[in-house]
């Protein structure tokens, strides 16, 4: 079984600030997938970045990037310079073991960027 | 053409009342899959659909019932639906099984009353 926890349910930001969204992860399988998304309140699900578990170095997409820790079993999405459109609720996923690109979601984090 | 398209984007229908929803996708992606996604929860996985085929079903009651009649639909089939199943409902599609990210549609914003 694969296990996402986001323990951050709110997080505050001021515009073309930095944040991190912490997520950790569990699951039995050598070989997964991390994926980040953004929900805003239209309801669409938009990918963001993608982690393998064999990938040497952390992925970067843009502003977004993710902080791949292994061994603590964690995969935080970093946000640089945040603007107003960023506020969304943010998932972290993990690719489930079925073969098929299903996908395992945290709770969410939902992140307000002020002005 | 990165698009996943749903329709209709909002539903409301009674508890005997058949409906059913839309998703379309042309990227040429041979998975499709429906999730539920109720209010302030994450989406939780109901079927997939792998080359047309019904590959995995969560254990799915019968009143929701999926179709795919060619590799770039996929129907969701509702019926005798209860106010529990109003919900936000995703389809989305991925390259391959397995390895890559699914592209999601905007979702169907469904209400029974």
């Amino acid at each position: 079984a694969q296990k996402i926890t986001q323990t951050q349910p709110g997080m505050f930001v001021q515009e073309k600030e930095a944040v991190t969204l912490d997520c950790t992860y569990d699951t039995s399988d050598p070989s997964y997938g991390l994926f980040w998304y953004k929900q805003p309140s239209s309801g669409e699900m938009i990918f963001l970045i993608y982690q393998g578990s064999y990938d040497q170095q952390n992925a970067t997409e843009g502003r977004y990037s993710l902080n791949f820790q292994k061994a603590r079993k964690s995969a935080n999405l970093v946000i640089s310079a945040s603007q107003l459109g960023d506020s969304a609720m943010y998932f972290c996923a993990m690719r489930g073991d079925s073969g098929y690109s299903t996908l395992t979601f945290g709770k969410g984090t939902m992140l307000l960027v002020s002005p | 053409d990165t698009e996943v398209t749903q329709t209709p984007k909002h539903l409301v229908m009674g508890m005997t009342n058949k409906k059913s929803l839309k998703c379309e996708q042309h990227m040429g992606h041979r998975a499709m899959y429906w999730y539920k996604q109720k209010a302030k929860k994450p989406p939780e996985l109901m079927f997939v659909y792998s080359y047309e085929k019904l590959s995995i079903n969560e254990s799915v009651p019968s009143r929701f019932s999926p179709e795919c009649p060619n590799s770039s639909l996929l129907n969701l089939h509702l019926h005798a639906l209860q106010p529990e199943d109003s919900a936000l409902y995703l389809c989305a599609s991925s390259q391959k099984t397995g390895g890559t990210e699914a592209f999601f549609g905007q979702g169907t914003r469904l209400t029974v009353v």
